[in-house]
This record gives structure tokens, C-alpha cells and sequence, in this order.
């Protein structure tokens, strides 16, 4: 089992829909999650860190279920500029060491 | 917060020339540094971490090198290039634990030809 596993997709959505992305771990000792944003040929950018409560920034919602060993991210009202790649990214515990997700693609469509 | 310069942005390179990319961190100090490589249409894949000035971890085997010469100062290098090298090169730099948001330099795009 990958470390982190990511839908590559692509998720074809129109403008105004809800869309949301799961991503599994398979380290149970994980403390820190997060999700980056990568448009297209530009590095990856902090969208969004994930927390135990769960949290929320603007049409930006981020969820973590330990049990399950995933974590989420929920859009709502796409808007086109939201196309792009999101990686989910899960530390390993104890070191330096982070993982990035394979990504999943989003095209927002007018 | 870190800012990481990153150089060159592009480069187009014949197999078996050599290989230096180079990434300054601003902002920070005795950050952790980190060497990733994203081929087209693939995921991130972390080729080298460092802790502190002259160590040096390696996650993938390889032909290529890394050096940290300062504390800020992170360079990637390789003596002879092999078409598989091409890829989009990214510096990136955290602080403390795993646990922290890593920050990442503009990359870097070597071709390989």
C-alpha cells in the first residue's frame, strides 16, 4: 500500500458545483496533514492545513477521519480559477520526512 | 515566512553534461531542506533532505548528488545526465519536525536532450 494515495481523476465539474477529494494514509502515527494546491508547471502552494476538528476557510473545508486513515477536502461553488492539481501531503512521524500525494486534477467548466 | 530562491528556472541540457541547481532560503534559520523532482504528470518524489550544514540524506538512488555548503544554501548536482533525469526540480525548506508546512522554491525545468 502506497504511503499516500490520491483519485488521479481528472474531476470535471462546472462553476457553482460542489466537489470533493479523499486521500488515505497508511502511517496511523500521522500527525500533520495538509492540502497543497499546484497549478499548472508552478510548485506547489499551502492551501490549507488539516486539523482533528476539521476546518474550514471560506469555500475551502478540510476533514480527518483517524479511524479510517483519510483525509478530505470539500469545494464549494467552484469557480474556474479553483482548476488546478491538489496534493494531499502527510508527515512521517519522528523524522523530516513529509509525502506528497500523486495529486488529483480538477477543471472547473464555465 | 520562508522565501526559497531557486536557479536556474530552465535549462535544456545534452545527456552526460553535468548538472548544478542551486536554492537560497530566506527568512529562517537552520531550516530543513529538501530536494523533490516531479516528472510530467507524476507526483512529487523527494530525492534528497537535509537537517543541518553537510548532512545529507538520500532517498533514491541515483546519479545525482546533493551539497549543503551553508546553512541557507541547498545545491543539487549531477556529473553526467541520462535522458530519464528530465523532470521539474523543486527546493523546498521546513522547519523543526515533519510536522511542519514545507515551502517551495519556484523550480526548476530540466530537459535533458
Amino acid at each position: 500500500r502506497k504511503e499516500v494515495e490520491q483519485d488521479p481523476g481528472p474531476f470535471n465539474v462546472p462553476e457553482g458545483a460542489t466537489v470533493a477529494f479523499n486521500c488515505t494514509y497508511s502511517n496511523s502515527a500521522s500527525q500533520s496533514f495538509f492540502w497543497y494546491r499546484q497549478d499548472c508547471r508552478k510548485e506547489p502552494k499551502l492551501l490549507m492545513s488539516v486539523y482533528s476538528s476539521g476546518n474550514e476557510d471560506g469555500r475551502f473545508t478540510a476533514q480527518l477521519n483517524r479511524a479510517s486513515q483519510y483525509i478530505s477536502l470539500l469545494i464549494r461553488d467552484s469557480k474556474l480559477s479553483d482548476s488546478a492539481t491538489y496534493l494531499c501531503v502527510v508527515n512521517i512521524p519522528g523524522g523530516f520526512k513529509t509525502i506528497f500525494g500523486a495529486g488529483t486534477r480538477l477543471f472547473v467548466k464555465a | 515566512s520562508q522565501t526559497i530562491h531557486q536557479w536556474p528556472a530552465t535549462l535544456v541540457q545534452p545527456v552526460g553534461s553535468p548538472l548544478s541547481l542551486e536554492c537560497t532560503v530566506e527568512g529562517t534559520s537552520n531550516p530543513n531542506l529538501y530536494w523533490y523532482r516531479q516528472a510530467a504528470g507524476r507526483g512529487l518524489q523527494l530525492l534528497f533532505y537535509s537537517v543541518g550544514i553537510g548532512q545529507i540524506s538520500s532517498e533514491v538512488p541515483q546519479n545525482l548528488s546533493a551539497s549543503r555548503p551553508q546553512d541557507r544554501q541547498f545545491i543539487l548536482s549531477s556529473k553526467k545526465l541520462l535522458l530519464s533525469d528530465s523532470g521539474f526540480y523543486l527546493c523546498a525548506s521546513s522547519e523543526g519536525y515533519s510536522g511542519n508546512t514545507i515551502y517551495f522554491g519556484e523550480g526548476s525545468w530540466l530537459t535533458v536532450v
